[in-house]
């Protein structure tokens, strides 16, 4: 059973504009969130990350939004540049598992000029 | 050398030959990870070391042996594999403690192809 979701595969959006990468979790235990953007060829690399007492965390043209209630959480990516074509994972995890992260499939955002 | 570096980059091995994956963080963390990440499916952790010692071995086949002889290598060690183990292999560390960090930096990664 998938406990962290990232539903679209892949997403296009136009350069200058916003991207909306979604996340999908099941297990309210998780208390931290993550997401990371992976390049061909590369690691990924951590981007920006929420804790589960906030509902937003804002970090340039990249902010991270979290709906408790719902298990949702979003990364919004404004002004959209080419640059920002990777995939993104986004990864969940609680204090009580020493850190462990659970990940999402991933989605592969296409900004096009 | 900065961050976290693997090496190969890419293996090409018969499901007879014994190869070993090699691992080598430079950030001063503790805690160093494997995960497997196979085409279109999430990463998926397979071994954690925490101050050189196991604690975390999410139900991985015998035939991938971890090794962690100080805090700042880690080896994994393969033999008799499989076509179906073909995958990325990715080591990440971080840093754990009293104050508890989730953030993990990851390596480039090993191209597995297993013939």
């Amino acid at each position: 059973d998938q406990q962290v979701k990232q539903n679209s595969p892949s997403l296009s959006v136009q350069e200058g504009r916003i991207s909306i990468l979604n996340c999908d979790y099941t297990n309210s235990m998780f208390d931290y969130f993550l997401w990371y953007k992976k390049y061909p060829a590369e690691g990924p690399t951590f981007l920006i990350s929420i804790s589960s007492i906030k509902d937003k965390n804002e970090d340039g043209r990249f902010t991270v939004f979290l709906n408790k209630s719902a298990k949702h959480l979003s990364l919004h990516i404004v002004p959209s540049q080419p640059g920002d074509s990777a995939v993104y994972f986004c990864a969940a995890s609680n204090y009580n598992q020493g850190g462990k992260l659970i990940f999402g499939q991933g989605t592969e955002l296409s900004v096009k000029p | 050398e900065t961050g976290v570096t693997q090496t190969p980059r890419h293996l090409v091995m018969g499901m007879t030959n014994k190869k070993s994956l090699k691992c080598e963080q430079h950030l001063g963390h503790n805690a160093m990870y494997w995960y497997k990440q196979s085409a279109k499916k999430p990463l998926e952790l397979m071994f954690v070391y925490n101050f050189k010692e196991q604690t975390e071995n999410n139900s991985v086949p015998s035939r991938f042996s971890p090794e962690c002889p100080n805090s700042s290598h880690l080896f994994l060690h393969l033999h008799t594999l499989q076509p179906e183990d073909s995958a990325l292999y990715l080591c990440a560390s971080s840093q754990s403690g009293g104050v508890v960090t989730y953030e993990q930096y990851f390596g480039p990664g090993t191209r597995l192809t297993v013939t």
